[in-house]
């Protein structure tokens, strides 16, 4: 099975402006998870898409927002960007249901914010 | 709000040497327990997990014990070699069974293993 694949893979943005990441997971797996890796805070959860609905979300603010789409890829946005939204964004995908909430993750998409 | 502990930051072995690492954990209702390698550059790679109705699962060189009392879980690396050179990340999670599933991570600890 192909593993869960993230685009772009780099970007460089200036503050301000707004930025799109695309996650696509496992195939057969139905949960998208987003995280923010950065060397200060490590590893923090943003949210999570399940049948397209938030199920879950992680204390960061209004202009980190997400979706995810009938074949359960999952898009990720961020808005008026700021210079500490530079960081490694991970996602992860899971199977979900009982006994199986094993995450796997994609490669990262690589922010740096100018 | 929910909180991993984990240590040691740094950890340098020789080879063949073991090597541990101890999470703790702050939420009573977490029942997931997953560790991950990331080597430099690379994604976090699940490597093992264990589930709160375990107290111990093993796989290969690697085991993983809960102390749900202690609301502590480790990593126990045997024979280590310099292909486990990497950062290991804890994490906790309610997500076994529910829709909680989101993990909490540890900030990682880095293991070097010198030949």
């Amino acid at each position: 099975k192909a593993g869960v694949t993230q685009t772009p893979r780099y970007l460089i943005k200036t503050r301000g402006q707004q930025v799109t990441l695309s996650c696509s997971p496992i195939s057969g797996h139905r949960s998208v998870s987003w995280y923010q890796q950065t060397p200060g805070q490590g590893l923090q959860f943003l949210f999570e898409y399940f049948s397209e609905t938030q199920r879950n979300k992680g204390n960061f603010p209004g202009r980190f927002s997400g979706r995810q789409f009938s074949n359960s890829r999952s898009e990720m946005n961020v808005s008026t960007l700021e210079l500490g939204d530079s960081a490694l964004y991970l996602c992860a995908s899971s199977r979900t249901g009982t006994g199986a909430y094993e995450q796997y993750f994609g490669p990262g998409t690589r922010l740096t914010v100018t | 709000g929910e909180n991993v502990e984990q240590h040691p930051s740094t950890l340098s072995v020789q080879e063949g040497d073991s090597a541990v690492i101890k999470c703790t954990y702050s939420d009573s209702a977490s029942n997931y327990f997953p560790w991950y390698k990331q080597e430099l550059g690379k994604r976090p790679q699940l490597i093992i997990d264990i589930r709160s109705n375990v107290g111990e699962k093993k796989d290969q060189r690697i085991a993983v014990t809960l102390n749900k009392t202690a609301k502590h879980f480790s990593l126990h690396i045997t024979e280590t070699q310099p292909e486990d050179s990497a950062v290991y990340f804890c994490a906790s999670s309610k997500g076994w069974g529910g829709s909680q599933g989101n993990l909490i991570f540890g900030k990682g600890t880095k293991l070097s293993v010198k030949p």
